[in-house]
């Protein structure tokens, strides 16, 4: 089945704007994670949210966690050029263990323009 | 900051070549991981590492690849006989106990 997946597939905003994405999964989860992928580059940890957990911020960032939906949401505030990239959803799977490894969604891709 | 390193950054095989993708984990990391992604696509868990042997592993991870820790310190991934469909941006990661995993620059592996 699929996990984490992530909407809209792509998204182009102004300097400025707020930019919201999302992210629907299919089980239970540990915790849900979201990075950034800039161009062709390595994979940034930007947040965690944990399953008991409804809101946290960092930053400009603001993560949901909806688990009754199975959703999240990421919100970047007041963005800048500098946010364009990619951003990824990952689950870490509950009753996985401790190993923890993580399922991802295909991403959003975030232009923003100057 | 402590960070992952993977080399090399870029690799060119022939198919049916061995490569070895290097990666440095974070010296107190204690779960080791390998991913990939090919072009376009999701990232895809490959196999995980965990007190010197394999934890898990996909399917993706068959008999062509392999992992080793050989000297404390570096954690490889070997792909026996590269295949075109092996072309991607391979990801190393590590992690100590909690559940943040922290990922390398990626090393891209073009197969022709």
């Amino acid at each position: 089945s699929q996990q984490g997946e992530e909407d809209p597939q792509a998204l182009s905003i102004q300097e400025g704007e707020n930019a919201t994405m999302n992210c629907s999964y299919k089980t239970s989860i540990n915790n849900l994670q979201w990075y950034r992928q800039n161009s062709g580059r390595g994979l940034v940890h930007l947040i965690l949210i944990r399953s008991n957990e409804r809101e946290k911020h960092s930053g400009r960032l603001r993560v949901t966690l909806d688990t009754s939906k199975k959703s999240s949401s990421l919100l970047i505030t007041a963005s800048r050029a500098a946010d364009t990239a990619s951003y990824f959803c990952a689950t870490d799977l509950h009753n996985a263990g401790n190993n923890r490894k993580l399922i991802w969604g295909l991403g959003t891709s975030l232009a923003v323009n100057p | 900051e402590p960070e992952v390193t993977q080399t090399p950054s870029h690799q060119v095989t022939q198919m049916g070549q061995e490569v070895i993708l290097r990666c440095v984990p974070i010296s107190n990391h204690l779960y080791f991981y390998w991913y990939r992604q090919i072009l376009g696509q999701k990232v895809e868990f490959l196999v995980s590492f965990y007190n010197n042997e394999i934890s898990e592993k996909s399917e993706i991870f068959d008999d062509q690849f392999s992992v080793e820790r050989p000297d404390g310190s570096n954690f490889t991934l070997k792909i026996r006989s590269t295949k075109l469909e092996d072309s991607a941006m391979y990801f190393c990661a590590s992690r100590r106990t909690g559940p943040e995993a922290f990922f390398g620059q990626g090393t891209r592996l073009t197969v022709v």
